[in-house]
């Protein structure tokens, strides 16, 4: 059975950092693209950042571009979310989800974790 | 990227049929057949429900069904029953190897 389960949420000021952890199993992790894809309260889904099987290539929504960094350790089936510089819109419920692929394009997400909570607040 | 349009709302009876619908771009629904949705109940992650477009994944029911014609995709749930009520989104791939999603649609069973 495939899981994923999202730790390292909280409550943090602005300008502060977070970093976020997904442990998987159930599945071959090293040979998945993975992504993080979050959820502002009450709004709908935001694609965040993937990453390629091996860590070699990576993407970023373009208001996180320089202060989030996404990466993996396929040793111990694990992701990151490194979050520098938060601001208080970055305020979401940060999913995991097993990313699938269709030649150079990113399709959709067949498996998500339960999410953590991240706050950015004074 | 602009998030795709849905409709912010649908409802519908016991056994009746419901589409949702999803319109983007050429850069995205319109460009690829890399259309998924999503169904999410209220405090719970997202499950996939259509990939592709047309795809169920296994487990999926077959009252579950997608299409798509042009820039706008759509998901049809027929026979709807009260566990359908809930959160829908639909995502495409971009041109920019990107995903965008829309807004959402909240489904009521009536």
């Amino acid at each position: 059975e495939v899981q994923l389960v999202e730790s390292g949420g909280g409550l943090v000021q602005p300008g502060g950092s977070l970093r976020l952890s997904c442990a998987a199993s159930g599945f071959t992790f090293s040979s998945y693209w993975m992504s993080w894809v979050r959820q502002a309260p009450g709004k709908g889904l935001e694609w965040v950042a993937n990453i390629k099987e091996d860590g070699s290539e990576k993407y970023y929504v373009d208001s996180v571009k320089g202060r989030f960094t996404i990466s993996r350790d396929n040793a111990k089936n694990s992701l990151f979310l490194q979050m520098n510089s938060l601001r208080a819109e970055d305020t979401a419920v940060y999913y995991c989800a097993r990313a699938r692929w269709s030649g150079s394009y990113q399709a959709f997400f067949d498996y998500w974790g339960q999410g953590t909570v991240v706050t950015v607040s004074s | 990227q602009s998030a795709l349009t849905q409709p912010a709302s649908v409802s519908g009876s016991p056994g009746q049929s419901i589409t949702i619908s999803c319109t983007g771009t050429s850069s995205d629904v319109g460009g690829y057949n890399l259309v998924s949705w999503y169904q999410q109940h209220p405090g719970k992650a997202p499950k996939l429900m259509i990939y592709d477009v047309t795809n169920r994944p296994s487990g999926v029911s077959n009252r579950f069904s997608g299409s798509k014609s042009g820039n706008t995709a759509s998901l049809t749930i027929s026979g709807l029953q009260a566990e359908d009520e809930a959160d829908y989104y639909c995502g495409s791939c971009t041109s920019s190897s990107t995903v965008v999603f829309g807004g959402g649609t909240k489904l009521t069973v009536l």
